[in-house]
C-alpha cells in the first residue's frame, strides 16, 4: 500500500499562472481532505471530497481555487491565476469514511509551491 | 471561535532528558483530539487519539493524556531520533484545527 501519494512534490509557478495539484488516495479511502500550510502557521483546512461531491469547501477561498474528485483519477486541487501569497505547502489527507478518528487521516508529503 | 495552542514553540532535550509537551484548546463540539509527529519535507504522521477527558494513550517513549481544556504529550528519556515537529487537532464536524506545533530537538 504505497499511501497517499501527491504530485508534484514541488512546483514552481510564476505570477499569474495556474497550479495543478494531485493527490491520489490510499487504497479503499474515498474521502480527501486538502490542507494548506504556510510558514510558521497550522495546518488551515480547504476542503472535504468525496467521489464526486464536494462535500465541505468552508476552508477555501473564494476565487482561484477549486478542488474535484472524480469518480476515475485523482483528486485535483487548483490555483488559478497564482499569487506570491499563494506559496505554501499543500498536503492532501484520506480517511476510508466519514471522521475516520480512531486513526486520523492519513496524509500525504505534500506539494510545495513556490510562486515566483 | 474554535482555537488550537501548542506550547512551547521548540524545545532542546537532551537525550534521557523527559518532558511534555502541552495543547489547550477550545473548541464547540470537540469529536477527537489527535496527535501528530511531522518530519521536515513530510506529511503528519499519526500518533494518537483522544475522545474524552482522563483518557490516555501510550505508544513506546510517548504518553498522551486529555482533559477538559488541554492535552498533553509526555515523551519519556527521549532520543535523537524523536526529533520533529508534534501537531496537534482537534476535530470539529468535518475538520481538523491544527495547533502551530512544537519543535522538538533531542540532543545525543
Amino acid at each position: 500500500n504505497a499511501g497517499v501519494m501527491q504530485n508534484p512534490r514541488h512546483l514552481v509557478r510564476r505570477r499569474g499562472q495556474e497550479a495543478r495539484l494531485r493527490c491520489s488516495p490510499m487504497k479503499g479511502h474515498s474521502h480527501v481532505y486538502w490542507y494548506r500550510q504556510l510558514p510558521e502557521e497550522g495546518l488551515k483546512f480547504m476542503v472535504y471530497l468525496q467521489k464526486e461531491n464536494i462535500i465541505d469547501e468552508s476552508g477555501m477561498p473564494k476565487e482561484r481555487f477549486s478542488a474535484e474528485f472524480p469518480k476515475e483519477g485523482p483528486s485535483i486541487l487548483r490555483i488559478q491565476q497564482v499569487v506570491r501569497g499563494d506559496s505554501a505547502a499543500y498536503f492532501c489527507a484520506s480517511s476510508p469514511n466519514q471522521g475516520a478518528t480512531n486513526y486520523g487521516y492519513t496524509f500525504g508529503s505534500g506539494t510545495r509551491l513556490t510562486v515566483v | 471561535e474554535d482555537q488550537v495552542t501548542q506550547s512551547p514553540e521548540a524545545l532542546r532535550l537532551q537525550e534521557g532528558e523527559s518532558s511534555s509537551l502541552n495543547c489547550s484548546y477550545t473548541v464547540s463540539g470537540l469529536r477527537g483530539l489527535f496527535w501528530y509527529r511531522q518530519d521536515p519535507g513530510k506529511g503528519p504522521e499519526f500518533l494518537f487519539t483522544l475522545y474524552s477527558a482522563g483518557e490516555e494513550k501510550e505508544k513506546e517513549r510517548l504518553k498522551a493524556t486529555l482533559t477538559k481544556k488541554e492535552s498533553f504529550l509526555h515523551i519519556t528519556a527521549p532520543k535523537p531520533e524523536d526529533s520533529a515537529t508534534y501537531l496537534c487537532a482537534v476535530q470539529t464536524g468535518n475538520q481538523f484545527y491544527f495547533g502551530t506545533g512544537t519543535s522538538l530537538t533531542v540532543i545525543p
